[in-house]
């Protein structure tokens, strides 16, 4: 079945630290795969996604992603962090009938 | 400006009421998807529409019911045979052009069992 995992429930990070949070899926196909940003209370925003050809993806915000087939990742890295990142991050990846399947986030919490 | 709404913002119910959550959209999506979200458990699916007067089963759709009457609309209603729904719903479209399979999120519905 398909499945993603999220390692780290949360992380903390001091400001200007960089970050890499990690995800990894489960999937027999070539996979879609998706970060998303969710501040408190609000709804959930896309950073970047993975479809197919060059395995490192930039997104908005300053935030990539790499994908290694090889080890079922799909990590999520900023070299920099902003106090302003702090927030919940989803890994999800596109299972049958275009359904999403997320993992149970990563709470990023940044130290001044 | 395109995008997804979800109204009310915050909503009350007492045990044994029915209530519906509004979502809408004006990206031109063909899809809809309904999700729960529970502190730890990322988001689980509740229903989903593909195209106008159909729609599927997720993960968790007991004691809900949906409706899709227009592309732009897909209202959930949390019933009283769900018994424990105070939790975050959130409202997401998919499908228009080449890019079918992101989806976009309405800003959320809190909703709490009184």
């Amino acid at each position: 079945a398909q499945s993603v995992t999220q390692p780290d429930i949360h992380i903390t990070v001091s400001e200007g630290a960089s970050l890499e949070l990690r995800c990894n899926y489960s999937y027999g196909a070539t996979p879609y795969l998706f970060w998303y940003v969710q501040s408190p209370g609000q709804g959930l925003q896309l950073l970047l996604k993975y479809f197919s050809g060059d395995t490192l993806v930039q997104g908005i915000k300053g935030f990539e992603a790499e994908f290694k087939r090889s080890q079922s990742s799909f990590n999520l890295r900023k070299p920099s962090v902003h106090w302003s990142d702090a927030a919940e991050y989803f890994c999800a990846v596109v299972g049958g009938y275009n359904k999403l399947i997320f993992g149970a986030g990563t709470r990023l919490a940044v130290h001044p | 400006d395109g995008g997804i709404t979800q109204s009310p913002k915050y909503l009350f119910r007492k045990e044994g009421q029915n209530v519906t959550l509004s979502c809408e959209q004006n990206l031109n999506h063909d899809a809809m998807y309904w999700y729960r979200q529970d502190p730890g458990q990322g988001l689980r699916l509740i229903y989903y529409s593909q195209i106008v007067n159909d729609f599927q089963k997720g993960d968790i759709a007991e004691g809900y019911s949906v409706s899709r009457e227009k592309k732009e609309s897909f209202p959930l209603t949390v019933t009283s045979a769900q018994k424990n729904p105070t939790a975050f719903y959130l409202c997401a479209s998919s499908g228009h052009g080449y890019d079918t399979d992101t989806q976009y999120f309405g800003p959320g519905t809190r909703l709490t069992v009184l």
